[in-house]
């Protein structure tokens, strides 16, 4: 059974740094593009950024491009989002998920990112 | 960037009639490949969002079959034949076709009347 589970979400002053995590278990977590998708509160999805199975080619929309960083650690089985300069507009449940053939088959709880003074 | 439109923006259903959602795209999402990758996810309150159909009309294991998704190019549908009260939330097309840029619709909202 595929599990997805983030963690790391809380409350961060604007311009702080959060890392987010997502422990995978039920598949074999090397051979997986994983991605990272946000809602803002009332809003709908956007898809932030994605990362090979062997940790290359990672891909930032231009939202996040230059603060956010994605990276994986294959023998965890884990995935992470380093969030660094924060914003207001940051705010948002964060989604792990897991793409197969151009779609999301698999998605995490989500972590509620909440950036404010 | 492709952009993925929707509409209309909510919807209220009397229980047991038909629902459509329209999802239009800036560019065509039919792939080199041959295949469409057109994605609709249904969001209830509070929950994380649960793929429906794929590739335009392929159904989700386990999905209903009054769920149905059609059409090609530019143009696609969601149709419920017959909503239930577990139907009510928000609704969402994704385009895979054209990575890395993919893109999700801004959601349909669906509420019983």
């Amino acid at each position: 059974q595929v599990q997805l589970v983030e963690s790391g979400g809380g409350l961060v002053n604007p311009g702080g740094s959060l890392r987010l995590s997502c422990a995978t278990s039920g598949f074999s977590f090397s051979a997986q593009y994983m991605a990272w998708i946000r809602q803002a509160p009332g809003k709908g999805l956007e898809w932030i950024s994605h990362i090979s199975g062997s940790g290359s080619n990672p891909y930032y929309a231009d939202s996040v491009k230059g603060r956010f960083a994605i990276s994986r650690d294959n023998a965890k089985n884990s995935l992470y989002l380093q969030m660094n300069s924060l914003r207001a507009e940051d705010t948002a449940v964060y989604y792990c998920a897991r793409p197969d053939d151009s779609s999301i088959t698999y998605w995490g709880q989500g972590t509620l990112v909440t950036v404010s003074s | 960037d492709v952009v993925m439109t929707q509409s209309p923006l909510s919807l209220a259903v009397t229980l047991g009639q038909p629902a459509s959602i329209s999802c239009r795209s800036s560019q065509s999402l039919v792939h080199s490949n041959g295949n469409t990758y057109l994605s609709w996810f249904h969001q209830r309150p509070g929950q994380s969002p649960r793929r429906l159909i794929y590739k335009v009309s392929s159904r989700d294991s386990g999905v209903p079959d009054r769920f149905s998704g059609s059409g090609s190019g530019t143009d696609f549908t969601l149709k419920i034949s017959r909503v239930e009260a577990e139907d009510v939330g928000v609704y969402y097309c994704f385009q895979g076709t054209h990575w890395p840029r993919l893109a999700f619709g801004g959601g349909t909202k669906v509420e019983i009347k």
